[in-house]
């Protein structure tokens, strides 16, 4: 039972390039969640998905893509990277939006140059 | 929108001390506030949480206080042992948005 997993754990891109982080849960968990979590910053949420085929923006969605691809993954592409995304980014899972206990996955580091 | 005030951004206690970390949410409908223990490196992690409906948790030598009148809610641990170094979030959870909304950090230092 691994929990959530991510991967990259580490990733260097040029600006401009694109790429797509993944994100799969093995606990029958209906919400994910994509945040970035930056110095000073705290965690930020960029998308959700509060049941399979369904994904909403949070707070910071400008500059990324999101797809539920079933209910155990769930995407995070960023079509031209800027160095604004330099940011450390983690993927959660709880069982309903309503449930409210978070488990997160290792994390990706993301640095932009 | 939503907003977590969360304070100090740093604290630095001896071991054996307490340590307290206090925060404030913006809407008066969030009825869920989770604390997070991100170690350096590491995902965060959930250490105790609290719902609208009680005052205050505990869990060994960490517990949490409520007060929702003044939309307050803190993080006590009590004991500090230098494992409990690390980065500590506060979150709120319900009303407007129906989202978990973060607090900014408090990295705690415990010196030996």
């Amino acid at each position: 039972n691994a929990g959530v997993t991510q991967t990259p754990k580490f990733q260097v891109l040029k600006t401009g390039q694109s790429m797509t982080l993944q994100c799969a849960q093995d606990m029958n968990h209906n919400s994910m969640y994509w945040y970035r979590q930056d110095p000073g910053m705290g965690l930020r949420l960029i998308y959700y998905s509060a049941s399979e085929g369904t994904t909403d923006k949070g707070e910071v969605p400008n500059g990324y893509n999101v797809s539920r691809l079933n209910k155990r993954e769930f995407s995070l592409r960023l079509e031209s990277a800027a160095p604004s995304q330099t940011s450390v980014y983690f993927c959660a899972s709880s069982v309903t939006r309503n449930n409210y206990g978070y488990t997160f996955g290792s994390g990706t580091r993301l640095t932009v140059v | 929108g939503e907003n977590v005030e969360q304070h100090p951004s740093t604290l630095s206690v001896q071991e054996g001390d307490s340590a307290v970390i206090k925060c404030t949410y913006s809407d008066s409908a969030s009825n869920y506030f989770p604390w997070y223990k991100q170690e350096l490196g590491k995902r965060p992690q959930l250490i105790i949480d609290i719902r609208s409906n009680v005052g205050e948790k505990k869990d060994q030598r960490i517990a949490v206080t409520l007060n929702k009148t003044a939309k307050h809610f803190s993080l006590h641990i009590t004991e500090t042992q230098p494992e409990d170094s690390a980065v500590y979030f506060c979150a709120a959870h319900g009303g407007a948005t129906n989202k978990l909304i973060f607090g900014t950090g408090t990295l705690l230092a415990v010196q030996p």
